[in-house]
């Protein structure tokens, strides 16, 4: 399955690093996410874009910074982070049609080692 | 806010055995989506329920979704080691700036045992 892309695929970075993870659709959605997976805990949505614009902020800590600079890329710019932010971050997309629930299509996600 | 619990969180079966999910939410659903990940893997789409006490198969698989449009269950019959993985339900918010986003319970990891 090659719709959603992320890279990169995995990251080791320190605390005091700035990182920033790519996502790119190829399915021509309107709508595009952010999730974070950690262990034994449920998918935590973070951001959704629509139409480029941000339309939900789940009470994410500033030093996750989204961008969606288009309706086929998105950005998560991190910085200073802790290490319980070390999980697998998802982005997913989907086609947002009015009035619909559309399917969600997941990336392979990016697995994430804060140190 | 709404909330999606899925039980059993864990799941271990013999190969060959039946293996069942549940999902229920505390607010009435119009549909309802369920997804598996792999070990190693991301979630994918399975089906989606619309109908109250729909059911639908796939295979080995059969999804329902309750009459009052809160619970629903995936089964899976004479299970194989292929059907490992996380299995997601996943029901839509209601209103507010949320609207049409998904809320995913937290999931039953299935392992098989050959």
């Amino acid at each position: 399955e090659t719709g959603v892309t992320q890279t990169p695929r995995h990251l080791v970075m320190g605390m005091t690093n700035k990182k920033s993870l790519k996502c790119e659709q190829h399915l021509g959605h309107n709508a595009m996410y952010w999730y974070k997976q950690s262990a034994k805990k449920p998918l935590e949505l973070m951001f959704v874009y629509n139409f480029k614009e941000q339309t939900e902020n789940n009470s994410v800590p500033s030093r996750f910074s989204p961008e969606c600079p288009n309706s086929s890329h998105l950005f998560l710019h991190l910085h200073t982070l802790q290490p319980e932010d070390s999980a697998l971050y998802l982005c997913a997309s989907s086609q947002d049609r009015a009035g619909a629930t559309d399917t969600q299509y997941f990336g392979p996600g990016t697995r994430l080692t804060v140190l | 806010g709404q909330q999606v619990m899925q039980i059993p969180q864990y799941q271990h079966v013999q190969e060959g055995e039946d293996f069942t999910t549940y999902c229920n939410s505390s607010t009435t659903l119009s549909n309802i989506q369920w997804y598996k990940q792999r070990p190693g893997g991301h979630p994918v789409f399975l089906i989606q329920l619309v109908k109250s006490g729909e059911v639908k198969k796939q295979k080995r698989l059969t999804f329902q979704f309750g009459e009052a449009k809160k619970n629903s269950s995936l089964h899976i019959t004479a299970t194989q080691t292929t059907d490992v993985g996380t299995y997601f339900c996943a029901g839509p918010n209601a209103g507010g700036t949320s609207y049409g986003k998904l809320t995913f319970g937290q999931g039953t990891i299935l392992t098989v045992h050959p």
